[in-house]
């Protein structure tokens, strides 16, 4: 599986968006990029995913570059129920998903 | 119904108790997943089914046995653990063990070894 960085921790404003980066150089062309958060106390949770296309859905949108090394999430209209650790994972040939140190998304009233 | 429930919510045992987690699922899903996460630290995948059988096992200590007695259950049989295995146990599930498939997580185990 590859590697991904994302930053420790990043700040938003309630209702404004909230993008969250994600670097994963080593891809390889058949592996996607997901995306979790995990709310205090809670298991995590599936949020997008996607592999070459940009994808949007009921909870967010993911923008992929076009040499898929890197990523962002796109959480439009945070509020203050999406604070929560945000984990970009890059996943092989199996759905064997193993998480990275993700970000902590504080919204900010 | 889009859940998994996890059997006990919190657990307290001690080094030389034996103890169970349970995990359930009834949208289906024929992969089922054990992680446990630190404190403060990202989920560590433990082990992985795919129709009952064991598909995964990330070299974990023969003191976490897991166990799939149908496609629905996933246990998690414990003995004689130590106080680092305290942690919170994930249990999580798919629809099949492919690509491109989203786990569905329960709130997990809080389990804390004295």
């Amino acid at each position: 599986d590859a590697k991904t960085t994302q930053p420790p921790s990043m700040d938003c404003a309630e209702g404004r968006a909230a993008n969250l980066p994600c670097n994963h150089s080593t891809i390889s062309g058949n592996e996607y990029v997901y995306w979790y958060r995990q709310i205090h106390s809670q298991g995590p949770q599936y949020i997008i995913h996607g592999l070459k296309n940009n994808e949007t859905n009921e909870m967010a949108s993911l923008i992929i570059t076009e040499d898929r090394k890197s990523s962002t999430l796109i959480r439009p209209h945070a509020t203050l129920r999406d604070t929560a650790v945000y984990y970009c994972i890059a996943g092989g040939a199996t759905n064997k998903l193993i998480f990275g140190t993700g970000t902590l998304l504080a919204v900010q009233p | 119904d889009t859940e998994v429930t996890q059997t006990p919510k919190h657990l307290v045992m001690g080094m030389t108790n034996k103890k169970s987690l349970k995990c359930e699922q009834h949208m289906g899903h024929r992969a089922m997943y054990w992680y446990k996460q630190k404190a403060k630290k990202p989920p560590e995948l433990m082990f992985v089914y795919s129709y009952e059988k064991l598909s995964i096992n990330e070299s974990v200590p023969s003191r976490f046995s897991p166990e799939c007695p149908n496609s629905s259950l996933l246990n998690l049989h414990l003995h004689a653990l130590q106080p680092e295995d305290s942690a919170l146990y994930l249990c999580a599930s798919s629809h099949r063990l492919v690509e491109n498939e989203k786990l569905f997580f329960g709130s997990g185990t809080q389990l804390s070894v004295l």
